[in-house]
């Protein structure tokens, strides 16, 4: 098993513009997450997801859109970016007692 | 907001017990009590959890008072690649209705020193 896998890994965007951040797992988790974590700063839980059809929003879901289609993806959107953006996104999937994070995404937004 | 409330950092020798406190005052009876821990730029990773009783892994030991309302992960034989973020946090587990949301503090910075 691949595990969470996350792409791209890094990326520089400008103020405006729109990216989508990829997340898959292959371990038919349920339950998936994106969080964010700021500089030294916990993670912050920005949208996650039950399962397929069904997202909600966590702690700072401003300026993020979510979607699951299928059990496997769940990809994170950012409509138009901000500075206040710049950030390390981590997704993560669970079922049951443990969460898997992947290697996470660096953003900046200039 | 997160529920738990750790030191911001703390040293300690290579070779030696790490002891992690985390103070969790507010916790219910029906939440669990994790560990997870991040090396610089990586994800988190799991280490433990427990509910009352104390637990041991391959990675290291949980400790929960009586009362629960304090933990403390040991790290038996602390080594350099040890150095990472240590993340406790109090959540319950997903039931029919409920949901599997964890939600990280700052956490407490260990360094191992040589």
């Amino acid at each position: 098993n691949a595990g969470v896998t996350q792409t791209p890994k890094f990326r520089i965007l400008k103020i405006g513009q729109s990216m989508t951040l990829q997340c898959t797992q292959d371990m038919n988790h349920n339950y998936m997450y994106w969080y964010r974590q700021d500089p030294g700063m916990g993670l912050k839980l920005i949208y996650y997801s039950v399962g397929a059809g069904i997202t909600d929003k966590g702690e700072v879901p401003n300026g993020y859109n979510v979607s699951r289609s299928t059990t496997e993806d769940f990809p994170l959107r950012l409509e138009l970016a901000a500075p206040s953006q710049t950030s390390v996104y981590f997704c993560a999937s669970s079922e049951g007692e443990t969460q898997y994070f992947g290697p996470g995404t660096r953003l900046l937004v200039l | 907001d997160a529920k738990t409330t750790q030191p911001p950092s703390m040293d300690c020798a290579e070779g030696r017990a790490a002891n992690l406190p985390c103070n969790h005052s507010t916790i219910s009876g029906n939440e669990y009590v994790y560990w997870y821990r991040q090396i610089h730029s990586q994800g988190p990773q799991y280490i433990i959890h427990g509910l009352k009783n104390n637990e041991t892994n391959e990675m290291a030991s949980l400790i929960i008072t009586e009362d629960r309302k304090s933990s403390t992960l040991i790290l038996p034989h602390a080594t350099l690649r040890d150095t990472a973020v240590y993340y406790c946090i109090v959540r319950v587990l997903g039931g029919a209705t409920s949901y599997d949301k964890v939600i990280f503090g700052p956490g407490t910075s260990l360094s191992v020193i040589p």
